[in-house]
């Protein structure tokens, strides 16, 4: 069935360090692909977005690349502040096996110190 | 502000109690979903509603029922609450562009 695996966490980082989270995928069919952020005590929000092979979503400085030949889709953001501390999850929907539902990766805690 | 209400924010239980949590969506959404998130294990899906009038199992439903009462709620029910169904649990609510999610309930049964 469809499967998300990302890097185990935690990562540490110092402020405006470069980010990357690791983030590859198992699915049959054309799946869209997410990347969600989680602040303490918070329910998880989505961050990016891509729902086809090379698209790139982004937002808040953070990017992502739908790669359709490596089945991967890292989170990256060039200069990372210490409010980016937080849980990332990557996901996917719309493969064959899950269909409509999402399916996350076991999530990725990042630290940035000061 | 649009989006996905939960409520309870906190609740305590005692071993073998009922109670309901309750979800609600202003989005006009058709799918809704209640996951647990414990620490070590990520988001297990415990039911989800694809539209309204149906309703269907996920990973972990043993010990949970839902309904979906119309288009906008979605309610999940622990009717013999048990240490092991202490969690944060998380409603969310989905169309094609990713899914909006509830500021969680957390659940303590002792």
């Amino acid at each position: 069935g469809d499967s998300v695996t990302q890097m185990e966490g935690p990562v540490t980082l110092s402020e405006e360090a470069f980010l990357t989270i690791n983030c590859t995928y198992t699915a049959t069919g054309y799946p869209s692909l997410f990347w969600y952020v989680q602040y303490p005590g918070e329910g998880l929000q989505l961050l990016l977005k891509a729902t086809k092979a090379d698209d790139k979503g982004s937002n808040k400085g953070f990017e992502a690349t739908y790669r359709k030949e490596t089945t991967s889709f890292h989170l990256e953001k060039g200069s990372v502040q210490v409010s980016d501390s937080a849980v990332y999850f990557c996901a996917l929907s719309g493969g064959f096996s899950g269909g409509f539902k999402t399916i996350f990766g076991a999530g990725t805690r990042l630290f940035v110190k000061a | 502000n649009a989006g996905v209400t939960q409520t309870p924010k906190f609740q305590v239980l005692k071993t073998g109690q009922s109670m309901t949590l309750q979800c609600a969506q202003d989005m006009n959404h058709n799918s809704m979903y209640w996951y647990r998130q414990d620490p070590g294990m990520g988001l297990r899906l415990i039911y989800y509603s694809a539209s309204e009038g149906t309703t269907d199992k996920g990973e972990v439903p043993n010990g949970y029922n839902v309904s979906r009462l119309n288009k906008r709620e979605f309610s999940l029910r622990l009717e013999s609450a048990a240490p092991s169904q202490t969690s944060v649990y998380f409603c969310a609510s989905s169309e094609t562009s990713g899914y909006t999610f509830g500021s969680g309930t957390r659940l303590t049964v002792v």
